[in-house]
Parts: structure tokens; sequence; C-alpha cells
């Protein structure tokens, strides 16, 4: 099992670009997840799936922000334009949503820098 | 909304046992605790969870007060590479999936 996948694993980028980041959740997970990490703020969670399905976005800091999940084997994380404070890691996490069994796997990161 | 508090950090030696402790004064019967831990530069682990009773795994134990306003962590032989920050959550258990809300955990530094 190669795990969650991400890529890119660092993107640097210029301020009003659009940036779009990329998952590959575990096969036969069912639930996908979208973190955000700084320094200032820690780990947040910006939007969740459930079987594709956009369950809770209230974490989404603006919408700047958009996520989609066209299958159970992708989803994207797309910021449009993108800006200095936008720079972070985000993190991808899937599970397979039982109750009480929710062990949530995390991909690796994408490291983003917007200048 | 993170619902837990934990000490900012924590020092042990490597070969001791590291007690992580949580307090959740607020929890309510059908959340559970869940611990995981984030080395760095990489993706959070997932370490154990329970909901009353104390839980044992191959990489930690958890112990809950019987009151279950608070519990432990304990890593019974700390190594260097158990240096982490260790997160202490709660939350219930749901069938689309559980929204876990990360705190500031506790940056633990285990010393040779």
């Amino acid at each position: 099992d190669a795990g969650v996948i991400q890529s890119p694993r660092h993107e640097v980028t210029e301020m009003g670009q659009e940036v779009t980041l990329r998952c590959k959740p575990i096969s036969g997970h069912n639930s996908l997840f979208w973190y955000r990490q700084t320094m200032m703020r820690g780990l947040e969670l910006l939007i969740y799936f459930n079987n594709n399905v956009p369950i809770d976005d209230s974490g989404m800091p603006e919408d700047r922000f958009s996520a989609k999940m066209p299958n159970a084997s992708f989803s994207t994380l797309k910021i449009q334009p993108s800006e200095p404070r936008d720079s972070a890691v985000y993190f991808c996490a899937s599970s397979f949503g039982l109750a009480e069994v929710n062990e949530q796997f995390f991909g690796p990161g994408t490291r983003l820098t917007v200048l | 909304d993170a619902k837990t508090t934990q000490p900012t950090s924590m020092d042990c030696a490597e070969g001791r046992a590291a007690n992580l402790p949580c307090n959740h004064s607020t929890i309510s019967g059908n959340e559970y605790v869940y611990w995981y831990r984030q080395i760095h530069s990489q993706g959070p682990q997932y370490i154990i969870h329970g909901l009353k009773n104390n839980e044992t795994n191959e990489m930690a134990s958890l112990i809950i007060t019987e009151d279950r306003k608070s519990s432990t962590l304990i890593l019974p032989h700390a190594t260097l590479r158990d240096t982490a920050v260790y997160y202490c959550i709660v939350r219930v258990g749901s069938n689309t999936g559980n929204q876990f809300y990360f705190g500031t955990g506790t940056s633990l530094t285990v010393i040779p």
C-alpha cells in the first residue's frame, strides 16, 4: 500500500497565481480530509469529503479556496488567486469512515510558498 | 474547538516511560479520546484511541480516568525517534468520517 499520495511536495509561486494541490487517498477509503498547518495557527481542518461528497467546508478560509473530489481516488485543493498568507503545509488524509475506528492516514504534505 | 488542554512541552530520558497528560473536562459521553503524533516535517500519525476503558497497543497505552475528564498517553520505553508533537483530540465517532480538530499539542523531546 502506497499510502496517501500528495503532489507536488513543494510549490513556490507568485502572488496572484492559481495553485492546485492534488491528493490520492488510500484505496478503499471513503473519507478524505484537507488540512493546513502554519506556525501561527497549527493544524487546521479545511474541508472533508465522504463518498466523494463535501460534508463540512466550514474551515475553508475564503472563496479563493475550493476543493473537489470527482472520484474516489482523486481530490484537488485549488487556491485562486494565491496570496502570501496562504503559505503553509497542506496535508491530505483519508480514512475508512466507520464509527469508532476512524484512524486517519496522512500524506506527506505539500509545502506551499507564495511570494 | 480543540476541547483539550495539554502542556506545551515535556522532556523524557531515553529508555524511560513518557507520560503525556491531557485534560478534557467538557468531554461528552459519546466522545472518544484520540492521540496522534507528528514527527518533524511529516504528516500526523495515529497512535491510539479509547472511550472509557484503558487501551494498549504496540505503540502506547492510554489511561482514561473514571470520570473521563482527563487521560494520559504512556510511551513505555521512550526512544529518540519518539521525539515529536503529540496531539490529544476528543471527537464523536461518525459513519461519515471523524472531523479532528488538533490543538497545539505537547512537544516531547527524548533526551539521550
